[in-house]
């Protein structure tokens, strides 16, 4: 069970709209820290694609876009490619148990 | 460009301890900026991160691992080092080395390595 809840899966037609949840609680994201997010390609190092919950690094097409509010964050792919088919992990901090880095489960997005 | 590589044994006998490096090249490991992590992905499940350390000798170990766990810094090498003890089934995973970036809203990987396939069998 993972402390930032993702769905497990997602697909749609090229072109289309994709957001992917990522839901977590008063001990991570609802204390005021970031949501980040990462494409992971199978057999390839994962890549940030969000930090801070809204900043794209330099090289990230403006189909990715962030959001946060609460205790929830949001990742939304525009203009779907069928080079987006990956997993697609959210990250935060969690205070609680000393404190950890912690991953959501993942989100498998797939291209129609 | 920082890049960093994986580098230990593929196969790992229940009970024995298991060490891994990580060599960084495009960056130095003593930018007082970042800290280097270790993170894994058992196989079909996600992602998990397994602890940290900065150059000056701090670290943070995920409580649920951090008895088993040992983490070292070689600046003269640019390379860091993740050794785990009593090792299991369940520790067969891709291991990941990682940079982290560490701000008081919380922290994240903006550069990782291309992972280390470790499976834990007699």
């Amino acid at each position: 069970q993972s402390v930032l809840t993702q769905p497990p899966s997602m697909s749609g037609a090229p072109g289309q709209r994709v957001t992917i949840s990522c839901t977590g609680s008063n001990s991570n994201l609802g204390t005021g820290y970031d949501v980040h997010w990462y494409q992971h390609l199978p057999g390839r190092a994962p890549k940030l694609i969000i930090y801070s919950s809204t900043n794209r690094p330099s090289g990230v097409p403006d189909r990715f876009s962030g959001s946060k509010s609460g205790t929830s964050a949001s990742l939304a792919i525009t203009g779907l490619q069928a080079e987006d088919e990956a997993d697609y992990y959210c990250q935060s901090y969690d205070a609680g148990l000393s404190g950890s880095v912690v991953f959501g489960g993942g989100t498998k997005v797939t291209v129609l | 460009q920082v890049q960093l590589q994986e580098a230990g044994p593929g196969l790992v006998k229940p009970s024995q301890t298991l060490s891994l490096t990580c060599t960084v090249s495009g960056a130095s490991i003593t930018s007082g900026d970042y800290y280097w992590s270790w993170v894994r992905q058992p196989p079909g499940k996600g992602l998990e991160w397994i602890a940290y350390i900065h150059n000056n000798g701090f670290t943070h170990y995920n409580p649920s691992l951090k008895s088993r766990l040992t983490l070292s810094v070689d600046s003269s090498k640019n390379l860091f080092s993740l050794e785990m003890t009593s090792m299991t089934d369940a520790d067969t995973a891709v291991y990941y080395c990682a940079r982290l970036l560490v701000i008081p809203r919380g922290d994240w990987f903006d550069s990782w390595g291309q992972g280390a396939l470790v499976t834990v069998s007699s």
